[in-house]
């Protein structure tokens, strides 16, 4: 089975700018959750989606959004980037409804100049 | 809310020697607990997991990890240490209901392993 896929791997942006991030899960999963990775902040979460519905979100401005498609796939789009949203964002998928483990995938870099 | 406390934010062992990683967390209640290792450059790749049952729980790559409700401690332990060993670790929680999907990540310990 294939892993869980983000693209792009790297992005370059400017301030003020958006972007939109990609994730596909594995095959079968319907949940997608959402991370941010700084070195000061750590490993934070934005959102969770699950058969199209946000679960959950994270302590973040309305800036950063999601959403999934009915094939399970989602986006992330953050508006009018800061340097501060320089970061990895991982995405990761899970099987079903019930509490199993999150499979994470390579991430993608974002750079904000 | 939960937390999670990793109190070593660097450790450095030989190659050979064993190896335990210290977690803490904060959860009113028995919590889903989590270890994940990330390479540079990679996404988090799970070490084990604990849900309930045996407190001592076995992983991939030698891992073990034991839960201690008494001292709401998730302890990662290896035997011997390889020198491909050498990530950041990450020791997370779940609550249980409708944040599944959401984990609680400690800060991380990089662990630097010396021939």
């Amino acid at each position: 089975k294939a892993g869980v896929t983000q693209t792009p791997r790297y992005l370059i942006k400017t301030r003020g700018q958006q972007v939109t991030l990609s994730c596909s899960p594995i095959s079968g999963h319907r949940s997608v959750s959402w991370y941010q990775q700084t070195p000061g902040q750590g490993l934070q979460f934005l959102f969770e989606y699950f058969s199209e519905t946000q679960r959950n979100k994270g302590n973040f401005p309305g800036r950063f959004s999601g959403r999934q498609f009915s094939n399970s796939r989602s986006e992330m789009n953050v508006s009018t980037l800061e340097l501060g949203d320089s970061a990895l964002y991982l995405c990761a998928s899970r099987a079903g409804e019930a509490y199993n483990e999150q499979f994470f995938g390579p991430g993608t870099r974002l750079t904000v100049l | 809310a939960q937390s999670v406390t990793q109190p070593d934010i660097h450790i450095t062992v030989s190659e050979g020697a064993s190896l335990e990683l210290r977690c803490n967390y904060s959860y009113g209640a028995t919590p889903y607990l989590f270890w994940y290792v990330q390479s540079p450059g990679q996404g988090l790749q799970l070490l084990l997991k604990y849900f309930s049952g045996d407190t001592l729980v076995q992983g991939i790559k030698g891992f073990e990890a034991e839960f201690k409700r008494s001292q709401s401690s998730f302890n990662l332990r290896k035997p011997s240490v390889h020198w491909s060993d050498a990530a950041e670790y990450f020791c997370a929680v779940g609550a249980p209901g409708t944040s599944y999907g959401k984990l609680t990540f400690g800060q991380g310990t990089i662990l630097t392993v010396h021939p």
